[in-house]
């Protein structure tokens, strides 16, 4: 079945540092995939998405690339802030087959913490 | 607008209770989501409805766990005989058939 590894955490940074969280996936079909955020007392937020290789999504100053060969959807930031603090989690969505309704499969989440 | 709404927010239940977790999805959206989150894990998908029709229910953990959207707006989630393992977060998710889901607060479930 599909699934979803990302690299574990926590992850602690200095504010202006640069921020990469791994990510790769095991998907039968061609899955469209996501990076969601959970905000300290929210819910979750999706951060950007890419719905077929060598896309790049990109949001708040982050981004993701699809990459095929390699089966991952690392996130970067070239310089995270305070209020980036959060739980990342990486998500796939397969509708290539016959459950095209986008059920997400997600990662087990990172924990990102930004000091000053 | 309102987002996705889910009631309550917390619950503490002794072992061997019923529960039920509603969950308000943001008007007009086709497709509604269960989802179950353990504490230090990503989200595991339950259960989906698109209107009141129950299309994949693969998620459900076992036949304690009943899931319902009988006019194809509100959905409660309902878990007989409660049991340990079932602690977690529950959450719920809407959105336009194959689009975005837009998730809900949760419901955080503590079974003593």
């Amino acid at each position: 079945g599909d699934s979803v590894t990302q690299m574990e955490g926590p992850v602690t940074l200095s504010e202006e540092a640069f921020l990469t969280i791994n990510c790769t996936y095991t998907a039968t079909g061609y899955p469209s995939l996501f990076w969601y955020v959970q905000y300290p007392g929210e819910g979750l937020q999706l951060l950007l998405k890419a719905t077929k290789a060598d896309d790049k999504g990109s949001n708040k100053g982050f981004e993701a690339t699809y990459r095929k060969e390699t089966t991952s959807f690392h996130l970067e930031k070239g310089s995270v802030q305070v209020s980036d603090s959060a739980v990342y989690f990486c998500a796939l969505s397969d509708q290539s087959r016959g459950t095209s309704y986008g059920k997400l499969t997600f990662g087990q989440g990172t924990i990102l913490t930004v000091h000053p | 607008g309102a987002g996705v709404s889910q009631s309550p927010r917390y619950k503490v239940a002794k072992r061997g209770q019923d529960v039920a977790l509603r969950c308000d999805p943001i008007s007009g959206h086709v497709s509604l989501f269960w989802y179950q989150q353990a504490l230090g894990q990503g989200p595991e998908f339950l259960t989906y409805f698109q209107n009141e029709a129950q299309l994949d229910k693969s998620g459900l953990p076992s036949d304690r766990f009943f899931a319902e959207r009988p006019e194809g707006s509100v959905s409660t989630l309902k878990i007989q005989r409660t049991q340990q393992e079932d602690s977690a977060v529950y959450l719920c998710a809407s959105g336009d058939l194959g689009a975005r889901q837009f998730f809900g607060p949760g419901t955080r479930l503590t079974v003593l």
